[in-house]
């Protein structure tokens, strides 16, 4: 079936740093990709919807500017968190969209990025 | 946009029977997803519904009320390591396509 692979699966930074997050679709082309944000005992919401080759789509109230997204193949996404802050620690998910129809209806999640700002 | 309401703690007993329901709202309707979700893992997929009634998958069942707005997801046969939290996510037929979660309900299942 379908893997998605997302690292790192934790990690933890200073605040001020940049982290970058890497989500690849590993036995399929994924043509697009989500990525998730979920605080605790909260829902999955969407961030963003990156699609290869071209600029991701932002969902509302998301800093295009301080969450970095790039596609630059069919295979693999990054999220990178610039200048990231104690706010920003949650939990990070990517799912990936393609491949040939399956039962889950074509979206895979990756595994999760706890990610920690001190 | 979507509305999505579940309870948010539940719990039950090995053994039994539990019925986890979700209510959405939304401007149309184009499937609901039942997801598994373990503390810090990535969801996992359960059940897909698009038409009304009940679909069964061995222990879990996922039922549809389109003009209801409403589904439920039935896990029999409870199990310790079903404890997780289920979360329901509704797909709308405006252009993304993109399923929105709701808040998911925390099953605790105790011996």
């Amino acid at each position: 079936g379908a893997v998605v692979s997302q690292h790192p699966s934790w990690v933890i930074c200073k605040s001020g740093t940049s982290v970058k997050i890497e989500c690849r679709s590993l036995d399929f082309q994924a043509t697009t990709m989500f990525w998730y944000r979920q605080f605790p005992k909260q829902s999955l919401m969407l961030m963003a919807t990156s699609n290869e080759g071209s600029k991701a789509t932002y969902e509302q109230g998301v800093e295009k500017d301080k969450f970095l997204i790039n596609h630059a193949s069919l295979t693999l996404s990054t999220l990178t968190v610039t200048s990231a802050h104690p706010e920003d620690s949650s939990f990070y998910i990517c799912s990936a969209r393609g491949g040939p129809p399956k039962e889950d209806y074509g979206y895979t999640f990756g595994s999760g990025t706890r990610l920690t700002v001190v | 946009g979507q509305n999505i309401d579940q309870p948010t703690e539940m719990t039950a007993t090995e053994g039994a029977i539990v019925q986890i329901n979700c209510t959405y709202q939304t401007s149309g309707f184009n499937g609901l997803f039942w997801y598994q979700q373990h503390a810090g893992e990535a969801p996992t997929f359960l059940s897909y519904n698009v038409l009304d009634g009940l679909e069964e998958k061995g222990r879990f069942s996922s039922f549809l009320s389109r003009s209801k707005g409403y589904s439920y997801l039935l896990l029999k046969e409870l199990q310790m390591k079903d404890s997780a939290s289920y979360l329901c996510a509704v797909r709308d037929s405006g252009g993304s396509y993109i399923p929105t979660f709701g808040r998911g309900t925390s099953l605790i299942v105790h011996p």
